[in-house]
């Protein structure tokens, strides 16, 4: 079965620092793969995506995440964190292609020191 | 551009009370819709999907029910609250007719069972 692990349920970083989140997935055929962000009290917004082709996709925000097949990632990252990304991030898989639903880790949560 | 819009926001009700909750989506025909919902520190769990007019799956058995009576209208109901329904509850839609579209959330809405 298709399944989603985000290692880290906290991280804490300085800003100005560099970010990254982990984020591994168990899935038979190659994957659709999609992080999201979510501030709180509001819904999930789509930061990138990734289908096929290049496993360095850029995002949103500045954010750019790599897939990597051997080892089962796709780890988000950020060269320089901004105090306004502090939210909660999601990485999700497709658990269909012909539903569409998605499978979603457990999430992390980003914390910005000043 | 497609827009979806879920409501109310905020929801405090007693237990035994019923339940009703909307979304609907603007801009595109024949979306596929969801409920997902998000327990207080936890991940997002799906609830329904449908991908047409009265077609609804169900993901985990529970008190509550979902139903398409239009192409861009979803709503969850429940006919008896518990305390346990208590969560903030997220529609989403994407496109039907393309494999690897991603979900897009409404701002979702706080329940609170009292």
């Amino acid at each position: 079965a298709q399944s989603v692990t985000q290692p880290d349920i906290h991280i804490t970083v300085s800003e100005g620092a560099s970010l990254e989140l982990r984020c591994n997935y168990s899935y038979g055929a190659t994957p659709y793969l999609f992080w999201y962000v979510q501030s709180p009290g509001q819904g999930l917004q789509l930061l990138l995506k990734y289908f096929s082709g290049d496993t360095l996709v850029q995002g949103i925000k500045g954010f750019e995440a790599e897939f990597k097949r051997s080892q089962s990632s796709f780890n988000l990252r950020k060269p320089s964190v901004h105090w306004s990304d502090a939210a909660e991030y999601f990485c999700a898989v497709h658990g269909s292609s012909n539903t569409g639903k998605l499978i979603f880790g457990q999430g992390t949560t980003l914390q910005v020191k000043p | 551009s497609q827009t979806i819009h879920q409501w109310p926001a905020t929801l405090v009700q007693p237990v035994g009370s019923p339940l009703s909750l909307e979304c609907t989506v603007e801009g595109t025909s024949n979306p596929n819709l969801y409920w997902y919902r998000q327990a207080a520190g936890r991940g997002l769990q799906l609830l329904f999907y449908s991908v047409g007019i009265g077609q609804i799956s169900s993901e985990v058995p529970q008190n509550l029910s979902a139903s398409r009576p239009q192409d861009r209208q979803f709503i969850l109901s429940s006919k008896k609250l518990l305390l346990s329904d208590s969560g903030f509850y997220l529609c989403a839609w994407r496109l039907a007719d393309r494999e690897n579209s991603p979900l897009h959330f409404g701002n979702g809405t706080r329940l609170t069972v009292t």
